[in-house]
């Protein structure tokens, strides 16, 4: 199996939004609603961010969302703040019972 | 609080056999829930590597089918990772974490995760 597509980095303004993007495909992305988003920073284990495609853990800002069209999900943070600056990872089930992650994006903020 | 804990040896010799073992707290494994393992290589992306429930049943990536064994031992609420003939390309941080059992719960995630334990392999 190959590893999600997501772009190397983004980058934003404090205050503005980012989307994320991870391309699939059907077999996994595109064929289920299991898609969760991770947030890693330096020397950090990761921390789970979204859920089943959209939805938000308990604690997780609502700054964070999550949404997906075809074979391609999406994490937008929205009023982008320092602490947000972190690596970004999706994660899907597959069609073979097995998991998948992206290959991470390196999020700056400026 | 649920709380996993990575333990094992931190170097490994190419070809031998890479061995962790992950500890559960707060939580019995017969209870429930997968218990899986991902690996980092430094400066890499993340890289799930298999997992296991309670009653023993295990999923492994492709990939790594061949070389790694996933069991668990409720007696002692842990369970453990064994990757063989281990090459340089096996060096990473390597995490154990929890995930439901995603088709009968209808939901995925993994959490908590355990800290990581860095494993090098060299001579």
């Amino acid at each position: 199996q190959s590893a999600l597509t997501q772009p190397a980095s983004v980058s934003g303004s404090p205050g503005q939004s980012i989307t994320i993007s991870c391309t699939g495909t059907s077999s996994d992305v595109g064929g289920y609603n299991y898609v969760s988003w991770y947030q890693q920073h330096p020397g950090k284990a990761p921390k789970f961010m979204i859920y089943d495609v959209s939805k938000r853990p308990s604690g997780v800002s609502n700054r964070f969302s999550g949404s997906k069209s075809g074979n391609t999900a999406s994490l937008t943070i929205s009023g982008l703040q320092a602490e947000d600056e972190a690596d970004y990872y999706c994660s899907s089930y597959t069609n073979s019972s097995t998991l998948v992650f992206g290959g991470g994006t390196k999020l700056t903020v400026l | 609080q649920v709380q996993l804990q990575e333990s094992g040896p931190g170097l490994v010799k190419p070809s031998e056999t890479l061995s962790l073992t992950c500890a559960v707290s707060g939580y019995s494994i017969s209870s429930g829930y997968y218990w899986g393992w991902i690996r980092q290589p430094p400066g890499k992306g993340l890289e799930w590597i298999g997992s296991i429930y309670h009653s023993g049943n295990t999923y492994y990536t492709p990939s790594l089918k061949n070389r790694v064994t996933i069991s668990v031992d409720t007696s002692k609420n842990q369970f453990s990772l064994k990757l063989s003939s281990v090459t340089a390309a096996d060096t990473a941080v390597y995490y154990c974490a929890r995930h439901p059992n995603i088709v009968v719960a209808g939901t995925y995630w993994f959490d908590p995760w355990g800290q990581g334990t860095l494993v090098t392999v060299s001579s």
